[in-house]
């Protein structure tokens, strides 16, 4: 199926443990985006990619890192994970900025 | 930086009621403005938009109007159904800006 997608859908990670969250998209999009939710506070933009090749710092980049390894391919790393990060990771494609959005199905994060 | 607000939920209504949800934003110059909808386990699905002052953006009963001398886009529907309960948010964006700022979501409860 068409669309974005990201792997895993739920992960329980211990405290200083790292992972890698995969997003792939084949819709051809140019930018790519990685947000998380948390109860109360909405969707926060943590980094995006405006096209391959570049990579830029969100609202919250803190304790993260990016990669576009291709046009579709945008991943998040935790190097060290804390329970601040425990919260639904989305990763986001779009071909028309802003108004194009098309979000995968989520990533759930708990950090014990 | 872009700051959207929403009212607080859960608001909880009876099937056939009228529906309002609040959203007030800021930001430098003219945003477009949007709504999305989530459905429990889902990512966010595009409801409907608005680009410019005076604009009504309208899809599935739901309807919005981008009211620029109160830096509102206030969403409603006439007559709800228990099948519009899910988590509503609220964003401004544009292409400028790269990406979209969100809202923290107002979760609506339809009852029979």
């Amino acid at each position: 199926n068409a669309g974005v997608t990201q792997t895993p859908k739920f992960q329980v990670l211990k405290t200083g443990q790292s992972m890698t969250l995969q997003c792939a998209q084949d819709m051809n999009h140019n930018s790519m985006y990685w947000y998380r939710q948390d109860p109360g506070m909405g969707l926060r933009l943590i980094y995006y990619s405006a096209s391959e090749g570049t990579t830029d710092k969100g609202e919250v980049p803190n304790g993260y890192n990016v990669s576009r390894l291709n046009k579709r391919e945008f991943s998040l790393r935790l190097e060290s994970a804390a329970p601040s990060q425990t919260s639904v990771y989305f990763c986001v494609g779009a071909s028309e900025g802003v108004h194009g959005y098309t979000f995968g199905s989520g990533t759930r994060l708990t950090v014990v | 930086g872009d700051s959207v607000t929403q009212m607080e939920g859960p608001v909880t209504l009876s099937e056939e009621a009228f529906l309002t949800i609040n959203c007030t934003y800021t930001a430098t110059g003219y945003p477009s403005l949007f709504w999305y909808v989530q459905y429990p386990g889902e990512g966010l699905q595009l409801l409907l938009k608005a680009t410019k002052a005076d604009d009504k953006g309208s899809n599935k009963g739901f309807e919005a109007t981008y009211r620029k001398e109160t830096t509102s886009f206030h969403l409603e529907k006439g007559s709800v159904q228990v099948s519009d309960s899910a988590v509503y948010f609220c964003a401004a964006g544009d292409t400028g800006r790269r990406a979209l700022t969100f809202g923290s979501g107002t979760r609506l409860q339809v009852q029979p």
